[in-house]
């Protein structure tokens, strides 16, 4: 079975830093890859998605994320933080021949004002 | 189209009770998703089904939960009996057939979560 490994469970970042959320897979073929962010007591919102072509993609609120075929990795990276952002990020993989997708555990992102 | 509609939003039970969650996926979607969420546990996938057939529900915890999905547009995910550690938020999500070429293709839309809480 698949499984997504999201190493930082709680970050802390004052405004204006930059974040880098890692995001590690393990499968062997094809994938499609997401980060979905949860803002405080709202439900699970697709942040950017991955599935062929250009392996760096931009997502809403400029957040963007690259994928890497040899790393098994699909990091989170935001130049510049703000306050409402906030909120729990997860990321997902399906294989695309399943609609199963694999969460990682989540990483819950707190920005100081 | 006003997205995956969960019902009830809020729901507050006493050990032993039977609880019902109920989700309308959003309408052309075939795949829909049941996911339990808890702060030790994270993110879990109970369930799912595609064309109303359950496909896995591996993830499912114990015989004390049961979910159907008697038509395309509606799914119910049942506790009985209740237990205070079922305490979570479900979320229901759904995504259209496998075989679509549009930009939506492979993308989870969530409802808006149950919160249940177990006394």
């Amino acid at each position: 079975a698949q499984s997504v490994s999201q190493h930082n469970h709680h970050v802390i970042l004052s405004e204006a830093a930059s974040l880098e959320l890692g995001c590690n897979y393990s499968y062997g073929g094809t994938v499609n890859l997401f980060w979905y962010v949860q803002y405080p007591g709202q439900h699970l919102q697709l942040l950017l998605k991955y599935f062929s072509g250009d392996p760096l993609v931009k997502g809403i609120k400029g957040f963007e994320a690259e994928f890497i075929k040899s790393k098994f990795s699909f990091n989170l990276r935001k130049p510049s933080v703000q306050w409402s952002d906030t909120a729990e990020y997860f990321c997902a993989v399906n294989d695309g021949n399943f609609n199963k997708f694999y969460f990682g555990s989540g990483t819950k992102l707190n920005v100081k004002p | 189209d006003a997205g995956v509609i969960q019902s009830p939003r809020h729901e507050v039970t006493e050990m032993g009770q039977e609880v019902t969650l109920r989700c309308k996926p959003i309408s052309g979607h075939n795949s829909l998703f049941w996911y339990r969420q808890t702060m030790m546990r994270g993110l879990e996938l109970l369930i799912y089904f595609n064309n109303n057939v359950p496909i896995d529900d591996s993830g499912m915890p114990e015989d004390r939960f049961s979910a159907k999905m008697p038509n395309a547009s509606f799914s119910t995910l049942k506790i009985q009996p209740s237990e205070p550690r079922d305490s979570a938020v479900y979320f229901c999500a759904s995504s259209l057939p496998k075989h679509y070429t549009g930009i939506d293709k492979n993308i989870q839309y969530f409802g808006a979560g149950t919160r249940l809480s177990v006394l």
